[in-house]
């Protein structure tokens, strides 16, 4: 399994209070995802970077910020959760259009 | 952008029965991939597959990439095989970002 870890695993937290979400790879691929799964909306890009501090916008990234210093780290940022941001956030690393591999991913309620 | 739609939605088996799961996408690829989440919620890679055939094990995928669509075989169905299994793919414009169809969930009863 590729070496990807995200953490927290789990969070609650309530609305107008800001998160960060980490995703941690030791594999060294140069990008890296942060997707959404909610139900009846399989899973949805949300942002994305193709290199340190090089980051990009997915289909639904209002509301998300995401910053990439190190190329093994990728932080997804909720400036003010909302309780539609509650979801299941996964992590993904790969080298360009090959396989992507994902992380176990973050459980999110926003009260 | 591209659109992905995975058919049958829901699919429920006997153990050790056949079944066949497919993905249909609207533009060009240069990736798809086939994708299972066990019930525990992870994604775990099937196959990296943007044309052609592959196998592995009791899973075997074939690509038409000419005609637009991927398929996905089990074979001698097993309860740890339950799930939903996902059809994502990139699209030729896309650079690399993955869009997911919305899964085909599969029940294998004992």
């Amino acid at each position: 399994d590729a070496g990807i870890t995200q953490s927290p695993r789990h969070k609650v937290t309530e609305t107008g209070t800001p998160v960060t979400l980490r995703c941690h790879q030791t594999e060294n691929h140069r990008y890296m995802y942060w997707y959404r799964q909610d139900p009846g909306h399989g899973l949805r890009l949300i942002h994305y970077s193709y290199g340190v501090k090089d980051t990009d916008k997915g289909e639904v990234s209002d509301g998300y910020s995401v910053s990439r210093s190190k190329t093994e780290d990728f932080l997804l940022t909720l400036e003010s959760a909302t309780s539609s941001q509650t979801s299941v956030y996964f992590c993904a690393i790969s080298e360009l259009s090959r396989t992507q591999y994902f992380g176990p991913g973050t459980r999110l309620l926003v009260l | 952008g591209i659109q992905v739609e995975q058919s049958p939605p829901d699919l429920i088996l006997q153990e050790g029965a056949n079944s066949t799961l497919r993905c249909n996408f609207s533009d060009s690829v240069n990736n798809l991939q086939w994708f299972h989440q066990n019930p525990w919620g992870q994604l775990i890679n099937l196959f990296y597959i943007p044309s052609g055939t592959k196998q592995n094990g009791r899973l075997s995928a074939t690509t038409v990439a000419t005609e637009r669509y991927s398929l996905l075989y089990i074979s001698s169905s097993q309860t740890t095989d339950s799930g939903v299994y996902f059809c994502a793919v990139v699209g030729e414009t896309s650079g690399s970002r993955l869009t997911f169809g919305e899964g085909t969930q599969l029940t294998v009863n004992p």
